[in-house]
């Protein structure tokens, strides 16, 4: 049963550093990897996915890593900003079930000023 | 471009009530899923239709029911609602048939935030 874990739960730092979220996932039979940013109470913004056969995608400051064969993979934000400040879920596209997308409970973010 | 909507934005319902949810898929796409995300949680996985079809199922009991329209609009029905079911649902859409567009980005409706009372 694939499970997707997202550690740490909470993360607060100031502004204008470089950050990693981390996500690992327990099967690595899987069509993609996404990336999603959650305001609260709001829905779902795809930032990056990485299809199966790719190590990596990058949009502006963001990048995302994928290593299937260690089931895992990082987002990297470069020079955070307060607006940054948000959940950020990591999500698998199973083999076993291609209809569905499975998540990591998330990470809260929070860039102080 | 119209993106993905859902209606209502909020809604309270007591328990042992009925509630259905909608949700207008993005231009040009036949998929539509439905997750459930309670507080604190990642989004679970509730069903998927292509095409009408119901094409994939997570472990939710039948009174979480489903329909999709010949325009692929979609209706999420709740029957027998439990305090448990209070959370935000969530509608995407995407591309294509589940089990080949397993590369496609599915994008995501605001929600509906559903509290049982």
């Amino acid at each position: 049963k694939q499970e997707v874990t997202q550690i740490p739960a909470a993360l607060s730092v100031p502004e204008g550093e470089n950050l990693v979220l981390n996500c690992s996932f327990t099967d690595s039979a899987i069509y993609n990897l996404q990336w999603f940013r959650q305001d609260p109470g709001k829905g779902l913004t795809s930032l990056l996915l990485i299809q199966s056969s790719q190590r990596e995608q990058t949009s502006g400051r963001l990048n995302a890593s994928l290593d299937k064969s260690s089931g895992r993979s990082t987002l990297y934000i470069a020079a955070s900003q307060p607006g940054d400040s948000a959940t950020y879920l990591c999500a698998v596209t199973p083999y076993s079930s291609a209809s569905k997308i499975i998540f990591g409970s998330g990470t809260r973010l929070s860039i102080r000023p | 471009e119209t993106g993905v909507t859902q209606s209502p934005t909020h809604l309270i319902k007591t328990r042992g009530q009925q509630v259905t949810l909608r949700c207008s898929s993005q231009s040009g796409h036949n998929t539509v899923s439905w997750y459930q995300q309670a507080l604190g949680q990642g989004p679970q996985f509730i069903f998927q239709y292509y095409r009408e079809e119901e094409n994939g199922r997570g472990n939710f009991p039948p009174r979480f029911s489903g329909l999709q329209f010949p325009n692929y609009s979609s209706e999420l029905n709740v029957n027998a609602l439990e305090l448990d079911d209070s959370a935000l649902y969530l509608c995407a859409s995407s591309r294509g048939q589940g089990a080949s567009g397993g590369g496609e980005t599915q994008y995501f409706g605001p929600g509906t935030r559903l509290l049982v009372l």
